[in-house]
């Protein structure tokens, strides 16, 4: 069964640093891109970062370039997201995504279950 | 950046209706606009892709269509469990994605 699992979420405090873990299982995990896309509380779905299979592409939203880190290791299945100087704005749900990328479409075709991220003092 | 606007941002409807929802791009995006269904405390899933192709295993109620700027999501005969919200989402500046506000579909 094609499978992401997300862990690392919990509260921290303005400032603050945590790191997200998403294991992937099921399918040739170093051929696809993975994402990472949020939910603040009630609010839609934004995109927060991306990187290819090998490393070699990565991209962020504005809202969190230069606070926030993708990385995967493909030795493991697994995708990261290393959030620093955590802002209130950046409570969310986060949720890895795989993205299926053909000629004529990319989108997100396989989603964990999220891991939600708390940022209180 | 492209920017995605849907609309309504909310409708109520009852079994076996007949529901539109609709996308609109700030620009051209020929047809890279997938449409995704979120149910409460669940993460999203894939309807449409590509505008108008139907992801494997959704039911072929669901259709999009559309090209350009002007993008629909039909939901042929409502079912219970078609109470969700539903998102687009614009692929034409991968590796960078947007998605529209949602609209969610509750029970008339």
């Amino acid at each position: 069964e094609v499978q992401l699992v997300e862990s690392g979420g919990g509260l921290v405090k303005p400032g603050g640093s945590l790191r997200l873990s998403c294991v992937a299982s099921g399918f040739t995990f170093s051929t696809y891109s993975m994402n990472w896309v949020r939910q603040a509380p009630g609010e839609g779905l934004e995109w927060v970062s991306s990187i290819s299979g090998g490393s070699s592409y990565i991209y962020y939203a504005d809202s969190v370039k230069g606070r926030f880190t993708i990385s995967r290791d493909n030795a493991k299945n697994s995708l990261f997201l290393h959030m620093n100087s955590l802002r209130a704005e950046d409570t969310a749900i986060y949720y890895c995504a795989r993205v299926v990328v053909t000629t004529i479409f990319d989108a997100f075709d396989v989603w964990g279950q999220g891991a939600m991220v708390t940022v209180s003092s | 950046d492209i920017q995605m606007t849907q609309s309504p941002s909310s409708l109520s409807a009852s079994v076996g209706d007949r529901v539109t929802i609709t996308c609109r791009a700030s620009q051209n995006i020929k047809t890279y606009l997938n449409w995704y269904q979120q149910k409460p405390g669940k993460a999203p899933n894939l309807l449409i892709y590509a505008a108008s192709s139907l992801q494997s295993g959704v039911p072929s109620r669901f259709s999009g269509s559309g090209s350009g700027t002007d993008f629909t999501l039909t939901i042929s005969g409502l079912q219970s469990e078609d109470f969700a919200t539903y998102y687009c989402q614009e692929s034409s500046n991968t590796p960078m994605f947007t998605f529209g506000p949602g609209t969610k579909v509750d029970i008339k």
